[in-house]
């Protein structure tokens, strides 16, 4: 079954520092997003992506945040000057219509 | 923003009991998701309602789409450990498709 792979597992980094977290979405969906989870809370969009530029973004998505899709296969959510209220399970997916594939997620811890 | 309430937020039953988790919301729900995921992963869609009064079933799972659209119930039969998880109900909305999750129900089969 098709899957949406998320690299690294897990990432911790130092405070200001900034990070990419890589994502390869099902190669024939249409719509990318990342999704966060800080622990014991709830899972919150993003930001969704499609035909290469955002096309929704909440909130949390602010100046901090950027996505890229620079090449056909991969997709790309870059956090920069890091904080410690960023650490939390962020969880890359795609969909062709109703149906949404999450990959694994990444955990990332900011020190 | 839509806020979506599960109920109960933990549940832990013996193996071969019956149970029924809920997800309401104040107003009418577009279509619904509802997902399950285990610890460290992301979520898996199980389901997706968009009727009122609509029912689903997959294999001992049965969803029920509330008739105003404003609730939903997930019922389990003859639960079995491995369907311990998280099972978060979503709705699925606006132009980019995006999920707004609930809190989600914890359940807990034991053997």
């Amino acid at each position: 079954e098709p899957e949406v792979t998320q690299t690294p597992s897990h990432q911790v980094t130092q405070m200001g520092q900034e990070v990419i977290l890589r994502c390869v979405p099902i190669s024939n969906h249409l719509y990318f997003y990342w999704y966060r989870q800080i622990l014991g809370q709830k899972v919150e969009f993003l930001v969704s992506f499609y035909n290469n530029e955002i096309s929704e973004k909440s909130e949390i998505f602010d100046d901090q945040f950027s996505v890229e899709r620079p090449d056909g296969s991969n997709f790309t959510l870059k956090i920069r000057s890091t904080k410690l209220e960023d650490s939390a399970m962020y969880f890359c997916a795609s969909s062709e219509s109703y149906g949404y594939t999450f990959g694994s997620g990444t955990r990332l811890t900011v020190v | 923003t839509q806020l979506l309430e599960q109920s109960p937020q933990f549940l832990s039953i013996q193996e071969g009991e019956n149970l029924t988790v809920y997800c309401n919301s104040s107003s009418v729900f577009s279509s619904l998701q509802w997902y399950r995921q285990e610890p460290g992963e992301g979520p898996v869609l199980l389901v997706t309602v968009v009727t009122g009064g609509e029912v689903k079933k997959l294999k001992r799972l049965t969803f029920q789409f509330g008739d105003a659209r404003k609730d939903s119930s997930l019922h389990i039969t003859a639960a079995q450990p491995g369907d311990t998880g998280l099972y978060l109900c979503a709705e699925l909305s606006g132009s980019a498709r995006q999920l707004t999750f609930g809190s989600g129900t914890q359940l807990t089969v034991l053997p």
